[in-house]
């Protein structure tokens, strides 16, 4: 079975400071994994994903993650955040045992102050 | 090419009450998926959908029951409604069942139950 763990439910972070939201994961099989990002009111959209090949993955709004198979993590980094990145991040997971279905962690809220 | 409707936005219920919530996935999508989203429980998944038929099921009561049409077009249905059945629900759909597609997410249907 998998699962998702995010390991901080919330970040707040200066404007222009670098962030990472930790994520940690859990599977027999190999994995497809996944960071979403939810706006208020708002469903999710996704940011990036990992599928194979380079364990860095750049995505959208300049933010990558790192694959890492023997730690299990998928973190998500920005190395300079602005106001508008404020939003919960989900991280989740697939594999071919499963498919069509994701399991997403509990999220982080990711709030940037000025 | 339009979005993953979802109809109605918001809602409010009684208990007891039953409630349906329609999903249009995008133009070509076939596989459609539901999550119930709440404070501090992140998304759970409900179901998924492809070809008209159930594909993939989540740790709900049967209570909660879906359909897919031969255009796609999903619904979902809460029978016996409970406070705790408060929720975002997401639908979701992507063009095929890999699990290293990207789902698209509608914006949610807010149900409230009183």
């Amino acid at each position: 079975a998998q699962s998702v763990t995010q390991l901080d439910s919330q970040v707040p972070v200066f404007e222009e400071a670098p962030v990472e939201l930790r994520c940690n994961y859990s599977s027999s099989v190999s994995v497809y994994l996944f960071w979403y990002v939810q706006y208020p009111n708002q469903g999710l959209q996704l940011l990036l994903k990992y599928l194979s090949g380079s364990t860095l993955v750049k995505g959208i709004n300049g933010f990558e993650a790192e694959f890492n198979k023997s730690q299990t993590s998928f973190h998500l980094r920005k190395p300079s955040v602005h106001i508008s990145d404020t939003a919960e991040y989900f991280c989740a997971v697939s594999d071919y045992t499963n498919a069509g279905k994701s399991t997403f962690g509990d999220g982080t809220t990711l709030t940037v102050k000025p | 090419k339009a979005g993953v409707t979802q109809t109605p936005r918001y809602l409010i219920k009684t208990r007891g009450q039953q409630v349906t919530l329609s999903c249009s996935p995008i133009s070509g999508h076939r596989s459609v998926s539901w999550y119930q989203q709440t404070p501090g429980q992140g998304l759970q998944f409900l179901f998924e959908y492809f070809s008209e038929t159930q594909r993939n099921k989540g740790n709900f009561p049967g209570r909660f029951s879906g359909r897919q049409f031969s255009n796609s077009r999903s619904e979902m249905n809460v029978s016996t409604l409970e406070l705790g059945d408060s929720a975002l629900y997401l639908c979701a759909s992507s063009p095929r069942r890999e699990p290293g597609n990207t789902i698209y997410f509608g914006e949610g249907s807010w149900l409230t139950v009183v």
